[in-house]
């Protein structure tokens, strides 16, 4: 099956500074993936809709300029964490659709830990 | 956006067969029924997807009653290792394509 790939799966920062994670459909192109943060024993909350060569569309209540996303290529999609804090540890995960097919489902990236010290 | 609604959480038995109802009354025409599974720190993983009737693949049977504005989920004959949180989720068209949005997921959990 199709398969998104997420780098890094862990990573720990210090407060203040910005954490980068990619996101990568491997075998398929993707003109849309989507970013959702996900707290402990909590589902998954879509923070926003990464679109191929244009701008992000935030869910409700996300900050655009303290969650960077740049969709640059067909196959990879970037999540910044600027500025982080200890507030946004969480799981982040993305997900992407093949773009050349209709009603198929979302494949999603193992996700990635991040915790702010 | 079709809201689901899941029950929070079940408990089964080895072997068991095991059914997760979602209801989903404000299905619109267009969508789709998908059912996902999650392990912790981990991505959820798709189970099925159908859109009417019956759908069946290797690890699951979906059931979908003819005004769509339920699901079950059928996962026969359960182990250990299919502890897990299941979501149904219900497709939002969005500009061409899916907005996938979760609901709160039911927990299985599975003993010997």
């Amino acid at each position: 099956g199709a398969v998104v790939s997420q780098h890094p799966s862990r990573v720990i920062c210090k407060s203040g500074t910005s954490v980068k994670i990619e996101c990568r459909s491997l075998d398929f192109q993707a003109t849309t993936m989507f970013w959702y943060r996900q707290f402990p024993k909590q589902s998954l909350m879509l923070m926003a809709t990464s679109n191929e060569g244009s701008k992000a569309t935030y869910e409700q209540g996300v900050e655009k300029d303290k969650f960077l996303i740049n969709h640059a290529s067909l196959t990879l999609s970037t999540l910044t964490v600027t500025s982080a804090h200890p507030e946004d540890s969480s799981f982040y995960i993305c997900s992407a659709r093949d773009s050349q097919l209709a009603n198929t489902e979302a494949f999603f990236g193992q996700g990635t830990r991040l915790t702010v010290v | 956006l079709a809201k689901t609604t899941q029950p929070i959480s079940m408990d089964s038995y080895e072997g068991q067969e095991v059914n997760i109802t979602c209801s989903h009354n404000n299905i619109a025409t267009n969508d789709y029924i998908t059912w996902y599974q999650q392990f912790p720190s981990q991505g959820p993983r798709f189970i099925i997807q159908g859109y009417k009737t019956k759908v069946t693949n290797e690890v699951a049977s979906l059931f979908i009653p003819a005004d769509r504005k339920s699901s079950t989920l059928s996962l026969p004959r359960v182990s250990l290792s299919d502890t897990a949180v299941y979501y149904c989720l219900v497709g939002d068209r969005y500009t061409g394509g899916f907005k996938t949005i979760f609901g709160a997921g039911t927990r299985l959990f599975v003993k010997a």
